[in-house]
């Protein structure tokens, strides 16, 4: 059963452009971590967060957990080719983390 | 090690033959999960140990997936009478304690091909 659903699926965007991916789920979670993926290799973590209504910046990457704790966004601003990639939300629901749907992001120069 | 290492990193089998993935977490992580992920999806939960128990087994898709832990290290995922549904790459990551304040090291992934 998938409990958290991102959207877009899919974003191809050029270089400098602003973007935001949305995780959504109808379940409260203790907290929230959001991976980026590259072929062939696992995910790496980017953030976590934990307090209802918390933003967390991350140079051009700015995090919002929602104030009920049930949803995500990761906004980029000024996009670069080096943003590309595969990017998951993931929350904690008893002890394990529950992966998203995935956003295949592409940047083109 | 100083990452998560799965082994092998490719596996072709043909259908009905038994499979079995292999992951040694970096060293002192309590917990270890398995995921599954088709075609670059996300990621599909089967199974997480706490040491060498596994308090959660939901997502394993069938009786012929099975998974164990020993020495509160190395974990092998042994999939039986392997299927066409079950080509996929298989993920591990482990971390220092469950749950999402701990962040989740993965290891690159066995992609397993079933013909």
């Amino acid at each position: 059963t998938q409990l958290l659903e991102q959207s877009p699926q899919f974003l191809s965007i050029q270089e400098g452009e602003n973007l935001t991916v949305y995780c959504n789920s109808s379940s409260v979670f203790s907290s929230l971590q959001w991976y980026r993926q590259e072929p062939g290799e696992g995910p790496v973590l980017l953030v976590t967060v934990v307090t209802g209504g918390e933003v967390k910046k991350l140079k051009r990457l700015t995090f919002q957990f929602g104030d009920a704790r049930k949803d995500s966004s990761l906004h980029i601003t000024a996009a670069q080719p080096g943003d590309t990639g595969l990017y998951l939300c993931a929350g904690d629901n008893t002890d394990k983390l529950i992966f998203g749907t995935g956003t295949r992001l592409q940047v083109f120069p | 090690g100083a990452g998560v290492s799965q082994s092998p990193s490719n596996k072709v089998t043909e259908k009905g033959k038994d499979v079995e993935l292999r992951c040694d977490p970096i060293s002192g992580h309590t917990a270890l999960y398995w995921y599954r992920q088709s075609l670059g999806q996300g990621l599909e939960f089967l199974i997480y140990f706490q040491g060498n128990s596994a308090p959660d087994k939901s997502g394993l898709p069938s009786d012929r997936f099975s998974a164990e832990r020993t020495g509160g290290s190395v974990s092998t995922l042994t999939i039986q009478r392997t299927q066409q549904e079950d080509s996929a790459v298989y993920l591990c990551a482990s971390s220092l304690a469950p749950g999402g304040v701990s962040p989740l090291h993965f290891g690159n992934g066995t992609r397993l091909t079933v013909t």
